[in-house]
């Protein structure tokens, strides 16, 4: 049962536009978000987090929304650069620690 | 940010060789942990240390099986690689203190 999920398989943005990625998660213990970015054949490198007693977080380009009654998440990257062309992976865990993962959006930026 | 590190990065190896996947960090933490992934597909944890001498199987039950003799190293093996095998293995690290978990650069395994 997948607790964690990215219904945006794919997403195609034009440099420096913003990029919305979103993230649906079911388990009400969650209580601390996590976005990575991903390049193929590389590991998973960690991006942004957000507590549960937050509603949002920023650093730099990179903002995170969080929205507990709706268990929704979201990440903006604004302005969109052609590096950020990855895949983004949400990420939920409790206080246990073990993160629980979504599948992923690809992100294309074009010029 | 942890220094951890995994090889090989990519192995090609035939159905029923026993293989072993090295995992280590230079940060000392207690935390360690494998996933697996495909692409399109999440991150799958399948063990987990919390320090030496403790492991535990993750959510994806697999045939691997992993070791924590020293804190620095969690290596994964397989006593028998299966085509079903085949899957990028990650290897992460987080220090306890917060949540974030540090990747090494992952070993893309195919077994033919």
């Amino acid at each position: 049962d997948q607790q964690v999920k990215q219904n945006s398989p794919s997403l195609s943005v034009q440099e420096g536009r913003i990029s919305i990625l979103n993230c649906d998660y079911t388990n009400s213990m969650f209580d601390y978000f996590l976005w990575y970015k991903k390049y193929p054949a590389e590991g998973p490198t960690f991006l942004i987090s957000i507590s549960s007693i937050k509603d949002k977080n920023e650093d730099g380009r990179f903002t995170v929304f969080l929205n507990k009654s709706a268990k929704h998440l979201s990440l903006h990257i604004v302005p969109s650069q052609p590096g950020d062309s990855a895949v983004y992976f949400c990420a939920a865990t409790d206080s246990w620690g073990k993160l629980q993962f979504g599948a992923g959006t690809q992100v294309v930026v074009t010029p | 940010e942890a220094d951890i590190y995994q090889t090989p990065r990519y192995l090609v190896i035939g159905t029923g060789k026993k293989i072993t996947l090295e995992c280590s960090q230079t940060m000392g933490h207690d935390k360690m942990y494998w996933y697996q992934q495909d692409p399109g597909m999440e991150l799958h944890l399948i063990h987990y240390s919390y320090g030496v001498n403790s492991t535990e199987k993750g959510d994806l039950s697999s045939e691997s099986t992993v070791s924590r003799i020293r804190t620095e190293h969690f290596p994964l093996t397989l006593e028998s690689a299966r085509p079903s095998h085949t899957s990028q293995y990650l290897c992460a690290t987080t220090s306890g203190v917060t949540y974030e978990q540090y990747f090494g650069p992952g070993t893309r395994l195919t077994v033919t």
